[in-house]
């Protein structure tokens, strides 16, 4: 199984300040997903990260407040823009490994805006 | 519309007690099922998985799941509960036609009395 690293873990940021997260995989893979856990909440998907190709957001999320790149086939960041208190929460990422066909997630970016 | 529901929030129970979490999609064609389990301060692990074949799936840490297509369930059990379980449960249905991706319940807290 692959194994997913974020860098920071975790960070306390002020409003109107930009936060870029990145994930690093110890193996290639396809896909690249982003999710946001509020507080207390369950996992929200905000985009699918592919490699050479824009990204795919979901409903409710923009590439102007949340940009992502994927470079390469082993990593990808995901910038959280224009910070508000209502952007925190946990940033995760996690990889498909269709081989498994299923997703791995890595241990995820807890942010806080103040 | 692709929904996964978790009814139940919190659940309590006795260490040595069985356990049972619900789990209901609604999904058009034949999903693919997991149920994940998040400790506190911790990423996500997966526990198990269901695709397809047997309706009743044995995971890890004691955990089973059953597929019921009829009920459009897949509710997580183990026979006996550690102290250990108490965690949030996410149950995810991923998408099999269109772009692949997971769509997650709201979670059940569970607490284990001593």
């Amino acid at each position: 199984s692959a194994v997913i690293s974020q860098k920071p873990s975790r960070d306390i940021c002020q409003r109107g300040t930009s936060l870029t997260i990145q994930c690093q995989v110890d193996s290639q893979v396809t896909m690249m997903f982003w999710y946001r856990q509020q507080p207390g909440q369950s996992l929200t998907l905000i985009a699918t990260a592919n490699q050479g190709s824009e990204a795919t957001y979901e409903s409710g999320f923009v590439i102007d407040k949340f940009p992502i790149s994927r470079p390469n086939l082993t990593f990808s960041t995901l910038t959280v823009s224009n910070m508000s208190p209502e952007d925190s929460s946990i940033y995760l990422c996690s990889v498909d490994e269709r081989a498994y066909n299923e997703q791995f997630f890595g241990p995820g970016t807890r942010l806080t805006v103040l | 519309a692709q929904s996964v529901t978790q009814p139940d929030i919190h659940i309590t129970v006795s260490e040595g007690a069985s356990l049972e979490l619900r789990c209901n999609y609604s999904y058009g064609a034949t999903p693919y099922l997991f149920w994940y389990v998040q400790s506190p301060g911790q990423g996500l692990q997966l526990l198990l998985k269901y695709f397809s074949g047997d309706t009743l799936v044995q995971g890890i840490k004691g955990f089973e799941a059953e597929f019921k297509r009829s009920q459009s369930s897949f509710n997580l059990r183990k026979p006996s509960v550690h102290w250990s379980d108490a965690a949030e449960y996410f149950c995810a249905v991923g998408t099999t036609s269109g772009t692949y991706k997971y769509i997650f319940g709201t979670g059940t807290r569970l607490k284990v009395l001593a």
